[in-house]
């Protein structure tokens, strides 16, 4: 089994739809992070949390929300789709407190379409 | 704000060529560079480099950090189909937040 868990891995909504894509983990890592990936345009951070309490606006956080409802869990909402939010979204962990590296740990990926 | 450039974006070589992947960046708060490979979904880890001028190799990937011209290089000796993927560079900009900061990737075809 997967150590980081995304789900859904594909998902084709309408605009206007609300979309939530969630997230869950087996290495204990303190730090969860969602990213979203388009072509030509590498990997973008949109929420990261440090713990469950601690949530923080990356790069591109408009239209989008987070819930860390547990160490293990942290989930992306689309509260609104939109077309430009088409992309293909990776969920990630990194080693909390005593690590002393910035590796990240990504699942497989959720392919979003937004007609 | 943090940047990461990789160059070129894309190469296709043939089998058993020797290629050399490139990252710059700029970062206010320099902590570690990381490359990771992409084959169809998840990126992968292959290296990370904190400290100028030392090798760090696995098998016929090997990598470098120059931290004063703020660049590393990604060689892949002997290419084989398999190391086609989109190769990420990533920057750790430290101050305690362990934020990754990506470039836009090398995507590179190994043909037979």
């Amino acid at each position: 089994d997967a150590d980081v868990t995304q789900t859904p891995r594909n998902r084709i909504t309408k605009t206007g739809k609300r979309i939530m894509l969630e997230c869950s983990q087996t290495k204990g890592h303190d730090r969860m992070y969602w990213y979203r990936q388009d072509p030509g345009l590498g990997l973008r951070l949109i929420y990261y949390s440090f713990d469950v309490k601690d949530i923080n606006k990356g790069e591109i956080s408009d239209g989008y929300s987070v819930s860390r409802q547990a160490q293990a869990k942290f989930s992306l909402s689309l509260e609104s789709a939109i077309p430009n939010q088409t992309a293909l979204y990776f969920c990630a962990t990194s080693g909390g407190q005593g690590s002393n590296t910035g590796e990240l740990f990504f699942g497989e990926g959720s392919r979003l379409t937004v007609l | 704000e943090d940047k990461v450039v990789q160059s070129p974006l894309s190469l296709v070589v043939h089998e058993g060529d020797t290629v050399t992947l490139n990252c710059s960046y700029e970062v206010t708060n320099f902590r570690s560079l990381l490359w990771y490979k992409q084959e169809k979904k998840a990126p992968t880890f292959l290296f990370m480099l904190t400290s100028s001028g030392i090798e760090k190799k696995s098998g016929r990937l090997s990598s470098i950090l120059d931290k004063k011209e703020l660049f590393s290089i990604l060689n892949i000796t002997a290419t084989q189909t398999g190391d086609s993927a989109i190769y990420l560079c990533a920057v750790d900009s430290g101050a305690g937040s362990y934020q990754l900061t990506f470039g836009k990737g090398t995507k590179l075809s190994v043909i037979p």
